[in-house]
């Protein structure tokens, strides 16, 4: 299985702040790299697919870099109901979630 | 709009088996893929594998391919997964989603299975 590592695994911010959430892959997943957002109580919504592409319907403060084994997801300014939890998944083999991270009001 | 509505959370004995069902709408059922994932308190989601509604194909995670079976009934628009020899380390979340092209962005509400003697 292609494992995949998430960092930081939670973080606090302020509203308007910048975040950045990283994901490393065990082995290369290519451009193979989705994220998704979610809040307590409820599914996955998905946020970037294709590493860097974003889904219909969702802000343009968030974005999606990176290939081959390390991907980034940014919030350029983070707003109050950003505060959740953010999971990476690889879909070039079978497919695997990070371990998330939380994000957190500071 | 697509909607995909699970059936109700379900309390089983270790050992016993579950049925879950996914009702879809609001898109050509044998057009995509359903893929089940569930989700463990605290942790991330696990993949558990897919199934194609149109040629009721599937492909199961190595991890549960002795005890997990995956169909469709496609005059009612609707996928199951079913889990047997239940322990109770299979308490979860039990999701179902649309795939489009191995990412999922549409998803069951989720389903509840708790395993508890």
């Amino acid at each position: 299985d292609v494992q995949m590592t998430q960092s930081p695994s939670s973080l606090s911010a302020s509203v308007g702040d910048r975040v950045t959430i990283t994901c490393r892959a065990s082995q290369t997943v290519s451009r193979f790299l989705n994220w998704y957002q979610q809040k307590p109580g409820k599914a996955p919504n998905l946020l970037i697919y294709a590493a860097s592409s974003l889904q219909s319907g969702v802000p343009s403060r968030f974005s999606g870099s990176g290939s081959g084994t390390d991907f980034t997801l940014t919030i350029s300014s983070l707003q109050p109901e950003d505060f959740a939890t953010y999971y990476c998944q690889q879909s070039f083999r079978a497919p695997t979630f990070g371990g998330g991270t939380k994000v957190e009001i500071k | 709009q697509v909607q995909l509505v699970q059936s109700g959370a379900e309390v089983k004995k270790p050992g016993a088996s579950v049925r879950v069902s996914c009702k879809a709408s609001g898109y050509t059922f044998t057009s995509y893929d359903v893929h089940w994932v569930r989700q463990a308190s605290g942790q991330g989601p696990e993949w558990m594998g897919w199934m194609n509604p149109n040629s009721g194909n599937t492909a199961y995670a190595q991890k549960f391919q002795a005890r997990i079976t995956m169909t469709g009934n496609t005059s009612i628009t609707t996928a199951y997964m079913e889990l047997s020899s239940l322990r109770s380390e299979d308490t979860a979340v039990y999701y179902c989603a649309r795939s489009y092209n191995w990412n999922y962005p549409d998803w069951g509400q989720g389903t509840l299975v708790t395993v508890s003697s």
